[in-house]
């Protein structure tokens, strides 16, 4: 139980474009999600967390107007990467929790590059 | 602020040993301490979760200890494998908060 999906796996996208990101519950109602980045050899910095049905809210430093996160539903959160740039290269990756509990479960990933 | 550290990068032990790994915390007290096993090019995959009032916690050959005096948890691999060889995350909440990472330790496991 408990699996977290994400697609893309990997994504390559032109310097200006935006490219949409997506995380599904498969198996539970995720009434929190989570985004982290990830750098290489860094550990996951958290960006954002979303409540389902509310707007999300962002760490510090993290541009809500670049990265816009939609949390429609129980078992599916997107996050738009808004008018990319080659410093947003990174590995994003989303992460649920659902109510009541404090273990958070991960997607597997999506690399992002942008060129 | 919050500071999670686990103070190794990097840990190589020989096939069938105990491979211990450490997480301090400082500044706080968290009520949960969680461990993940993260692959490269993955994301992490829950393994345990040891609450503030819980000192030991065992999930097969997996061991966590929570120690609040010395504000430390331990993650203990017992009779390691080299499938065991990955990057073991340390993370910590408080209720309904996120979970904040530390850095990780790559463990190799050695035949």
């Amino acid at each position: 139980g408990a699996v977290v999906s994400q697609h893309p796996s990997w994504v390559i996208c032109k310097s200006g474009t935006s490219v949409k990101i997506e995380c599904r519950s498969l198996d539970f109602q995720a009434t929190t999600m989570f985004w982290y980045r990830q750098f290489p050899k860094q550990s996951l910095m958290l960006m954002a967390t979303s409540n389902e049905g509310s707007k999300a809210t962002y760490e510090q430093g993290v541009e809500k107007d670049k990265f816009l996160i939609n949390h429609a539903s129980l078992t599916l959160s997107t996050l738009t990467v808004t008018s990319a740039h080659p410093e947003d290269s990174s590995f994003y990756i989303c992460s649920a929790r659902s109510r009541g509990t404090y273990e958070q479960y991960f997607g597997p990933g999506t690399r992002l590059t942008v060129t | 602020s919050q500071k999670i550290e686990q103070n190794s990068e990097a840990l190589n032990i020989q096939e069938g040993k105990t491979a211990t790994l450490t997480c301090n915390y400082t500044n706080y007290s968290p009520a949960y301490l969680q461990w993940y096993r993260q692959d490269p090019g993955r994301g992490p995959v829950f393994l345990l979760l040891i609450r503030e009032n819980e000192k030991e916690k065992r999930k097969e050959r997996l061991k966590v200890t929570f120690d609040t005096t010395l504000k430390q948890s331990l993650f203990h691999i017992t009779a390691s494998q080299p499938a065991d060889s990955a990057t073991y995350l340390c993370a910590q909440n408080s209720g309904n908060t996120p979970l904040v990472f530390g850095k990780g330790t790559r463990l190799s496991v050695i035949a």
